[in-house]
């Protein structure tokens, strides 16, 4: 079955690691992004990559990178910069344009 | 920045209730979409609508977008406990290149046995 996978599940950090969620799909989907949802707020958008080797800042980038060496993987780094990093984090694909997007099924990430 | 803002945040229905939610929003768009997330999961697509269509629909769900007015609705009919979720709106903005969805709060769906 084709689909997006996150991992791990749960996440734990200390105070000034850094820490790398992982994505991965099979779709054969061109576009992946990553967003952030905090309780009680939609989804707020990291970063998006359209293409291999490319990607580009969402709205909250500050304190996270990517990389995207393969269409099929787009992993997220969450930095010690990153002053709030405790979320439950979504990695999503597409094919791009106007077509919806398939979800993994997120992250939670905790600063212990 | 919030483009979609679902209302109401929360809906408490019974079983067998129609449950409706509003999204609007602020510019224009080349598509809206609606997503379903169970709690502590991922976002499960829905359904989606063009900026040229004005109403769609999939099984239980009733989709109309009024362009007009920047706001949508998604009627979800004949709701069954399963249906308890939160619901959220995404924007596709219009423009002539590639765009990210802009997602709104959501709105929480408790159907009731």
């Amino acid at each position: 079955d084709g689909g997006i996978t996150q991992s791990p599940k749960y996440l734990f950090r200390k105070e000034g690691q850094n820490v790398t969620l992982s994505c991965e799909q099979n779709l054969n989907h061109d576009a992946m992004y990553w967003y952030r949802q905090d309780p009680g707020q939609g989804l707020r958008l990291i970063y998006y990559s359209q293409i291999v080797n490319d990607f580009q800042k969402g709205d909250i980038a500050e304190g996270y990178s990517v990389s995207r060496e393969k269409k099929e993987s787009f992993p997220l780094t969450v930095t010690s910069a990153q002053k709030n990093p405790t979320a439950f984090y979504l990695c999503a694909s597409s094919m791009g344009g106007a077509n919806g997007y398939t979800f993994g099924s997120g992250t939670r990430l905790t600063v212990v | 920045s919030q483009q979609g803002e679902e209302d109401p945040q929360a809906l408490s229905i019974q079983e067998g209730e129609n449950a409706t939610m509003n999204c609007s929003y602020k510019t224009s768009i080349n598509n809206l979409q609606w997503y379903r997330q169970n709690s502590g999961r991922g976002l499960v697509h829905l359904i989606l609508i063009r900026s040229n269509e004005r109403e769609k629909h999939s099984g239980r769900l009733r989709v109309t977008l009024d362009t007009s007015k920047k706001s949508s609705s998604l009627l979800i009919t004949a709701s069954r406990a399963a249906d308890t979720a939160s619901y959220f709106c995404a924007t596709g903005p219009l423009n002539s290149g590639y765009s990210t969805l802009t997602f709104g709060k959501g709105t929480m769906l408790l159907v009731s046995p």
